[in-house]
């Protein structure tokens, strides 16, 4: 166990509709990040967040959003979902100015 | 815009030290080498890091070059657990710069 959780494991749903995928950091870090892997894209920085504020944004698609809370705990929201969309997604958290993430161990989401 | 080159993947005998290279030429002063590695599907996992000395913990040694362009992550004593994709990446320490995954080395430890 990481420190790091991600709900839910697996998650099955169809083309256009909108699944919220949530992340706990590991106690003490206040940095959240979102990464996203496919098969063929390899490990894709999505998104930044630290102590509720959004850092750095990378690849990521308009039709998705995240946000942390004051618990600072993190959801992504993927919404009008294409097969494409298929893929691993990764939460991370670390200490501020590090480079020393704990990555939880993903959410596997399939389009159908 | 790739900063860091590695070989597309690497074999090494079970008990052998596996040695992967990565080359960063064009690293800046204020920028640290980073190695993680993800084994099958699982979230990656930080191995180490360094800036301009060699580094080393229990799981792995990392040896930069006198000129920072290139370094060697050492796994000593490689295992089949060790089987894994293994990246290499180059950070400043700012808190605003997100680690950015290459495609990095995958090392096959063979039995």
């Amino acid at each position: 166990d990481s420190g790091v959780t991600q709900t839910p494991k697996h998650l099955i749903t169809a083309t256009g509709q909108r699944v919220t995928l949530r992340c706990s950091p590991r106690s003490g870090d206040l940095s959240v990040y979102w990464y996203q892997q496919s098969l063929d894209q390899g490990l894709q920085f999505l998104i930044q967040y630290y102590n509720g504020e959004e850092r750095a944004k990378g690849n990521i698609l308009e039709r998705f959003s995240a946000q942390q809370f004051p618990d600072l705990h993190s959801e992504l929201n993927l919404s009008s979902l294409e097969l494409g969309d298929s893929a691993l997604y990764f939460c991370a958290s670390s200490v501020q100015g590090l480079g020393s993430y704990t990555f939880g161990s993903g959410t596997r989401l399939t389009v159908v | 815009d790739a900063k860091t080159t590695q070989p597309p993947s690497m074999d090494c005998a079970e008990g052998r030290a596996a040695n992967l290279p990565c080359n960063h030429s064009t690293i800046s002063g204020n920028e640290y080498v980073y190695w993680y590695r993800q084994i099958h599907s699982q979230g990656p996992q930080y191995i180490i890091h360094g800036l301009k000395n060699n580094e080393t913990n229990e799981m792995a040694s990392l040896i930069i070059t006198e000129d920072r362009k290139s370094s060697t992550l050492i796994l000593p004593h490689a295992t089949l657990r060790d089987t894994a994709v293994y990246y290499c990446i180059v950070r400043t320490s700012s808190g605003n710069t997100p680690l950015v995954f290459g495609k990095g080395t995958r090392l096959s430890v063979i039995a």
